[in-house]
């Protein structure tokens, strides 16, 4: 069965503890994103990485580190997390090519940072 | 910033009528368009999509309207069942807009 898979679904942290939210596809696709999902403000894009090794910014990349050394798995990373990087999380995965294809998500990861 | 944008944030509208979301996208050059829909709990799921040398496309209930002179975009849903109450997001190239909650009225 295509998905993608996020783990955890729920976190809850306290700020400044680095965390790791995972996410993996078996599709092969060579594309790869995180969004964060907050009230009124849909789906905003963090970062996103074309290829294995091949990562760009978003629209709101700042407190987020992300990795693409397999295809198939691209982490999301919070060193230091704060407060307002509570938000709803969610990974998607497409294959570019004259224009995207549909996307696939994740479950999401809700995330409280206290 | 903010390549595609919804009209509205909210739409209520009574089971078997028709629903229309709109939305608005500024990229001249866009050239593929997808909505999606989000159940609560759940990630967005792809529901139809539309090539910009297209201006309408059909699938079951569903239509999507293309107006590239105005760039506008409309999903139009007949016949709206309870099981349609989500938010939708017109996407644009991976970029999403702030969605429509729809809602439907027994």
């Amino acid at each position: 069965e295509a998905q993608v898979t996020q783990n955890p679904r729920y976190l809850i942290t306290v700020t400044g503890k680095k965390l790791t939210v995972t996410c993996s596809q078996n599709m092969n696709h060579e594309y790869m994103s995180w969004y964060r999902q907050d009230p009124g403000l849909g789906l905003r894009q963090i970062y996103y990485s074309m290829n294995v090794e091949v990562t760009d910014k978003g629209d709101v990349p700042e407190g987020y580190k992300v990795s693409r050394k397999e295809k198939r798995n691209f982490p999301l990373i919070l060193e230091s997390p704060s407060p307002n990087q509570t938000s709803l999380y969610f990974c998607a995965s497409s294959t570019p090519g004259t224009g995207f294809t549909e996307a696939f998500f994740g479950q999401g990861t809700r995330l409280t940072v206290v | 910033g903010e390549n595609v944008g919804l009209h509205l944030p909210t739409l209520s509208v009574q089971e078997g009528d028709n629903s229309i979301i709109n939305c608005a996208y500024s990229n001249s050059a866009s050239d593929y368009f997808i909505w999606y829909k989000q159940e609560s709990g759940k990630g967005p799921q792809f529901i139809i999509d539309i090539r910009s040398n297209m201006d309408k496309r059909q699938g079951q209930r569903v239509t999507v309207l293309l107006n590239k002179t105005v760039k506008h975009l409309s999903l139009q849903i007949a016949a709206t069942q309870p099981g349609d109450s989500a938010v939708y997001f017109c996407a644009d190239d991976m970029r999403f807009g702030a969605g429509t909650r729809l809602t439907v009225k027994p």
